[in-house]
């Protein structure tokens, strides 16, 4: 079956320590999405790629990073500097953009809940 | 980027009713996305509507955008159980970037 996986499920992180969340898709999807969710603040984007090799900053990119070296494979790294990083992480992907209003559908994976010590 | 207001916040309905929640925007939207999360769970897409004043249906749920394209609300009848969760209207900005309101949490009385 077609879809996202994220792992882990619950990370536990020290202050100081950098952690790296895996997200995987058998989409064949262009676009993948990182978001962070909090209670009652909805989903806010971290960062987003368009395409191998390239990636934009979202809304809160501060103290995050990603790679796109494969097409299927999205990774956050959380760094030291992000200043509160406990929370639901979810990654997303979508077709790519056509003429056609609504290619931007995303899936969801079932996130990675991240909580520091 | 644009943002979209939601409202309410909760929801509290007795199963069996009806209740209405609200995407809000200042600005003309593109398109309006509408996305289901179950407690535990992940967003999962429910409806996208594009043109204005469309009107969409899944079973019970009703999906309107509004004429001027700045508003989008979502109709739920008979209420049941498996309503349970929160709903997200999203905002497309471009074909990549959505942005999402904060969400209406529905809970249900038995």
């Amino acid at each position: 079956d077609g879809g996202i996986t994220q792992s882990p499920k619950y990370l536990f992180r020290k202050e100081g320590q950098n952690v790296t969340l895996s997200c995987e898709q058998n989409l064949n999807h262009d676009a993948m999405y990182w978001y962070r969710q909090d209670p009652g603040q909805g989903l806010r984007l971290i960062y987003y790629s368009q395409i191998v090799n390239d990636f934009q900053k979202g809304d809160i990119a501060e103290g995050y990073s990603v790679s796109r070296e494969k097409k299927e494979s999205f990774p956050l790294t959380v760094t030291s500097a992000q200043k509160n990083p406990t929370a639901f992480y979810l990654c997303a992907s979508s077709l790519p953009t056509s003429s056609l209003p609504g290619a931007n559908v995303l899936t969801f994976g079932a996130g990675s809940r991240l909580t520091v010590l | 980027g644009q943002q979209v207001m939601q409202i309410p916040q909760y929801q509290h309905v007795q199963e069996g009713e009806d209740f209405t929640t609200y995407c809000n925007s200042s600005t003309t939207l593109s398109n309006i996305q509408w996305y289901k999360q179950r407690p535990g769970g992940h967003p999962v897409f429910l409806i996208q509507l594009v043109k204005s004043g469309e009107v969409k249906k899944q079973k019970r749920l009703t999906f309107q955008f509004g004429e001027a394209k700045k508003n989008s609300s979502l109709h739920i009848t008979a209420t049941q159980t498996t309503d349970v969760g929160t709903y997200f209207c999203a905002e497309g900005e471009n074909d990549y970037k959505l942005s999402f309101g904060a969400g209406t949490t529905v809970t249900v009385r038995a």
